[in-house]
């Protein structure tokens, strides 16, 4: 079975700062990874994926994250965030198909300070 | 991009009375969508994958006579709770699986905004 976990509940970084959000999973075969945005009573916005090939990919908003097969991670990143950042971020597994499930990690809480 | 849209945004029920929840994929055909249920606070659980023209496949714990999927067209998928208790209250999305062009198996998942449904 497919899994994800995120092991930081919660991040507080100030403006301007680095940031970097884990992400590990579980799949038995090449996986489909996914980091999606929440923003609060909101849906879930697409900031970047990874099917194949070049294994750091960008996204929207200038974050971008970095496929480690070897470590089965897949950590998001952006070198300097801003304050309309602060959202609920996942990280989701999928597998090949048509119609592929995903399975999302609990979660990461950032919230910026000024 | 994609556009999902869901509706109502949010509704108010009486315990023992159903709602329907609409998820329409507004630019695109979606012969796949899912629905999803979150917690406050929490993350995504699926509960069903909605396919077009056929039975919904339901997530193991999922109560496939109290929450409904019908996927009736290319572009529209209805959740369903029947006989609503406050336990039900929850946030729900939807989202619609579509391909991307030049093949390879990529794909996204388009997420609609969500409803909240509280049952009173």
């Amino acid at each position: 079975a497919q899994s994800v976990t995120q092991p930081d509940i919660h991040i507080t970084v100030s403006e301007g700062a680095s940031l970097e959000l884990r992400c590990n999973y579980s799949y038995g075969a090449t996986p489909y990874l996914f980091w999606y945005v929440q923003s609060p009573g909101q849906g879930l916005q697409l900031l970047l994926k990874y099917f194949s090939g070049d294994t750091l990919v960008q996204g929207i908003k200038g974050f971008e994250a970095e496929f480690k097969r070897s470590q089965s991670s897949f950590n998001l990143r952006k070198p300097s965030v801003h304050w309309s950042d602060a959202a609920e971020y996942f990280c989701a597994v999928g597998g090949t198909g048509t119609a592929s499930k995903l399975t999302f990690g609990t979660g990461t809480r950032l919230q910026v300070t000024l | 991009g994609a556009v999902v849209s869901q509706h109502p945004s949010w509704v108010i029920c009486k315990s023992g009375t159903s709602v329907k929840i609409e998820c329409r994929s507004l630019d695109f055909q979606a012969t796949t969508m899912f629905w999803y249920r979150q917690f406050p606070k929490q993350s995504l659980m699926l509960m069903a994958t909605s396919n077009e023209g056929s039975k919904a496949t339901y997530e193991q714990g999922v109560e496939k006579d109290k929450f409904l999927i019908n996927h009736a067209s290319l572009t529209l998928s209805t959740l369903t709770v029947t006989s609503a208790h406050p336990e039900d209250s929850s946030f729900y999305i939807c989202s619609a699986h579509q391909g991307l062009a030049g093949g390879g198996g990529g794909y996204e998942q388009y997420f609609g905004p969500g409803t909240r449904l509280t049952v009173t």
